[in-house]
């Protein structure tokens, strides 16, 4: 069965500071990647997604994620964060061969913005 | 408005007393699924729907029932809640699985206290 991992589960940043939060998945076939943000007190809402095509991907918010194959990974980067970006950080994983198997998510990074 | 709707948005239970959440989509998906979410292990999926008269078990269905009597309905059963089952609980409508305009939409969640 899929796994996905996410290292960090905590990580605290100081406003305009860099951020990487890493995603590594088990399956090595073709997937669909997906990284989604839960505000305090709020349902999961979609940040960006990968298809096909072009590796990196740009989301909402100046996000951006890169996948890489090889590393069976997608990691989440964003230049300079806001006191805003306080909350928690899912990757998410379908494989695309099977589309009974919904989205397998990983334990989530909880990201805390210190103004 | 794209929306899924859960109820009730809290709930506090005793040990066996069943109960029911409801979810409701208005974007007539065929796949909708249950998640819950506990700290430190993410979403994990209870059951998922193809489409109506179609359910499956996801990771962790011990204790629940679902069904899919109508597209937009997917309500979540506990015949006998304990205290195990306390979480926050998400339903989850997707578009178009396996293509590239996928994406999940979620409820506001429901947080379960079994006491």
């Amino acid at each position: 069965a899929q796994s996905v991992s996410q290292h960090n589960h905590h990580v605290i940043l100081s406003e305009a500071a860099s951020l990487e939060l890493g995603c590594n998945y088990s399956y090595g076939g073709t997937v669909n990647l997906f990284w989604y943000v839960q505000y305090p007190g709020q349902h999961l809402q979609l940040l960006l997604k990968y298809f096909s095509g072009d590796p990196l991907v740009k989301g909402i918010k100046g996000f951006e994620a890169e996948f890489i194959k090889s590393k069976f990974s997608f990691n989440l980067r964003k230049p300079s964060v806001q006191w805003s970006d306080t909350a928690e950080y899912f990757c998410a994983v379908n494989e695309s061969r099977n589309a009974g198997n919904m989205l397998t998510f990983g334990g989530g990074t909880r990201l805390m913005v210190k103004p | 408005e794209a929306q899924v709707t859960q109820n009730p948005r809290y709930l506090i239970t005793v040990t066996g007393k069943k109960l029911t959440v409801t979810c409701s989509q208005n974007m007539n998906h065929e796949y909708m699924s249950w998640y819950r979410q506990d700290p430190g292990l993410g979403l994990r999926q209870i059951y998922y729907s193809m489409n109506v008269e179609v359910t499956d078990k996801g990771d962790v269905p011990e204790g629940y029932k679902v069904s899919r009597k109508e597209k937009r309905n997917f309500p979540l059963i506990l015949e006998s809640p304990s205290p195990n089952q306390t979480s926050l609980y998400f339903c989850a409508s997707i578009s178009q699985w396996g293509h590239k305009n996928t994406e999940a939409f979620f409820g506001q969640g429901t947080r379960l206290t079994v006491v």
